[in-house]
């Protein structure tokens, strides 16, 4: 069956650490992945996009990789700190024919302790 | 740029009656439009596309009866919920896209159906 996990429902860190979160996919071939930031009671927030011929993306202090031989992204927030405290979704276009339609993982609550 | 609005941000109904929940693109034309729900601490949910002028796509399990999407113009999708029963209660979020691969949320509106 066709799933989008990520592997840590919580993930705590001391502020000033580098944050990483997994999201693995299993029986898709997405044409690009997402990541998004959701704060409680609000819509997600766009961070970054990363195509299946792309190893690695950064923005600022966000890093994303795509890894589609092992089917797998991680998100990494370098010098974290406790504003990054949030919950990380990523998010996957399954296939090549672009719907737009995106399938989330559950999400990963990162808490940024100062 | 890029704003989507959602009205209402948040909702209570009594059951049996009906809710509309507006989306609108602010300060783009959305070519299409997407409703998604998010119950507590899980992942959204896709429940359909729509583009403008054309009915909308539901997704597997989805009633198109029950939650009615109308996308009228190139800046406004509505949602309406039929005779809302508790277990309608939840978080409904939509998103619209511009033709690109980025996708714009909306900041969500809270259903409770008492």
């Amino acid at each position: 069956s066709q799933k989008i996990e990520q592997n840590s429902e919580a993930l705590n860190i001391q502020e000033g650490k580098t944050a990483t979160l997994t999201c693995n996919y299993t029986n898709y071939s997405p044409a690009y992945l997402q990541w998004y930031r959701q704060d409680p009671g609000r819509g997600p927030v766009f961070l970054l996009l990363i195509r299946e011929n792309e190893k690695e993306k950064r923005k600022e202090r966000l890093k994303v990789t795509f890894d589609t031989t092992l089917k797998q992204s991680l998100f990494h927030i370098t010098a974290s700190q406790p504003a990054d405290s949030a919950t990380y979704l990523c998010a996957l276009v399954p296939g090549s024919g672009n719907t737009g339609k995106l399938i989330f993982g559950q999400g990963t609550t990162l808490q940024v302790k100062p | 740029g890029a704003v989507v609005s959602q009205h209402p941000s948040r909702v209570i109904c009594k059951s049996g009656t009906s809710v509309k929940i507006e989306c609108r693109s602010l300060d783009f034309q959305a070519t299409t439009m997407f409703w998604y729900r998010q119950f507590p601490k899980k992942s959204l949910m896709l429940m359909a596309t729509s583009n403008e002028g054309s009915k909308a796509t539901y997704e597997q399990g989805v009633e198109k009866d029950k939650f009615l999407i109308n996308h009228a113009s190139l800046t406004l999708s509505t949602l309406t919920v039929t005779s809302a029963h508790p277990e309608d209660s939840s978080f409904y979020i939509c998103s619209a896209s511009r033709g690109s691969d980025e996708q714009y949320f909306g900041p969500g509106t809270r259903l409770t159906v008492t």
